[in-house]
C-alpha cells in the first residue's frame, strides 16, 4: 500500500498563507472525494481538520480550507498564526475498502 | 465528550503478538451505522499508517501490507476495542492510536476523535 505523497515541510510567516499538498494515484485520491486533513501538535494525538475534501468540523476556523484537483489534494491555511505550526497529514479512502495518509508535512510559522 | 485511551505492554519482544485494548468514555461500542472504529499507528519515517476498521461490531477490512498479522475485534460484551498483531518485528515499533470513524452522508468517512496513543516498542 503506497503512502499519499507530500511535502516533508513548509513555512510561512504570520499572517500569510500556505499551501500542503497531497498526491496520490486514480486508486485513491483521484478516484474519491473521502479525502480528511489531520493536524498534530508534538505529543499530541491527530486532531480533524478538514473532511469530504473540503468539509471543516465544527470548531475549525475558516482560515483552513481542502481542495482537489485530479490526484492531488491541498490544505490551504491562510492568516497564519504561530499555534498553526504542527504537523498535517492527509488521509484518503481508496479502492478495496482501505484508507492511505500521507507521510505528513511539517509546518514552522516563522 | 467522546474520549479514548489505548493500553497495552511497552515493549514486546521480536516474533510474539502484540495484545492493545481501547476503552471509551462517552459513548459505546454498540455497533451502528454511523461510527465505525479503527487502529493506526504512526512513526517517524512513515507518518500515518492505517492498520484496519471495523463496522457493524464484526465486519472488518486492513491494510494489505499487514492483514495476514492483523485482527481487529470488539469484546463479547462490545465494551473494549482490541487489536492483535502477530509476528512483531522491529519495523512495527510506532505509535498504536484507536480512532473512531464517522460514517459521512455521502459513504466513507473519517477519523475523529483519536486517542492519546501507547509507544509500543519491538527489542529483545
Amino acid at each position: 500500500q503506497s503512502i499519499l505523497t507530500q511535502p516533508r515541510s513548509v513555512s510561512g510567516s504570520p499572517g500569510q498563507s500556505v499551501t500542503i499538498s497531497c498526491t496520490g494515484t486514480s486508486s485513491d485520491v483521484g478516484a474519491y472525494n473521502y479525502i480528511s486533513w489531520y493536524q498534530q501538535h508534538p505529543g499530541n494525538a491527530p486532531k480533524l481538520l478538514i473532511y469530504d475534501v473540503s468539509q471543516r468540523p465544527s470548531g475549525v476556523p475558516d482560515r483552513f480550507s481542502g481542495a482537489k484537483s485530479g490526484n492531488t489534494a491541498s490544505l490551504t491555511i491562510s492568516g497564519l498564526q504561530p499555534e498553526d505550526e504542527a504537523e498535517y497529514s492527509c488521509c484518503s479512502y481508496g479502492d478495496t475498502h482501505i484508507y492511505v495518509f500521507g507521510s505528513g508535512t511539517t509546518l514552522t510559522v516563522l | 465528550q467522546v474520549l479514548l485511551q489505548e493500553s497495552g505492554p511497552r515493549l514486546v519482544q521480536p516474533s510474539e503478538t502484540l495484545s492493545l485494548t481501547c476503552s471509551l468514555s462517552g459513548g459505546s461500542f454498540t455497533p451502528t451505522t454511523t461510527y465505525f472504529w479503527a487502529w493506526i499507528r504512526q512513526t517517524p519515517d512513515k507518518g500515518l499508517e492505517w492498520i484496519g476498521n471495523i463496522y457493524y461490531g464484526e465486519i472488518t477490512t486492513s491494510n494489505p501490507s499487514l492483514r495476514r498479522r492483523v485482527t481487529v475485534s470488539l469484546g463479547a460484551s462490545k465494551s473494549v476495542l482490541s487489536l492483535r498483531l502477530t509476528s512483531m518485528m522491529a519495523a512495527d515499533t510506532a505509535v498504536y492510536f484507536c480512532a473512531r470513524g464517522v460514517v459521512g452522508s455521502r459513504g466513507p468517512g473519517w477519523f475523529d476523535p483519536w486517542g492519546q496513543g501507547t509507544l509500543v516498542t519491538v527489542s529483545s
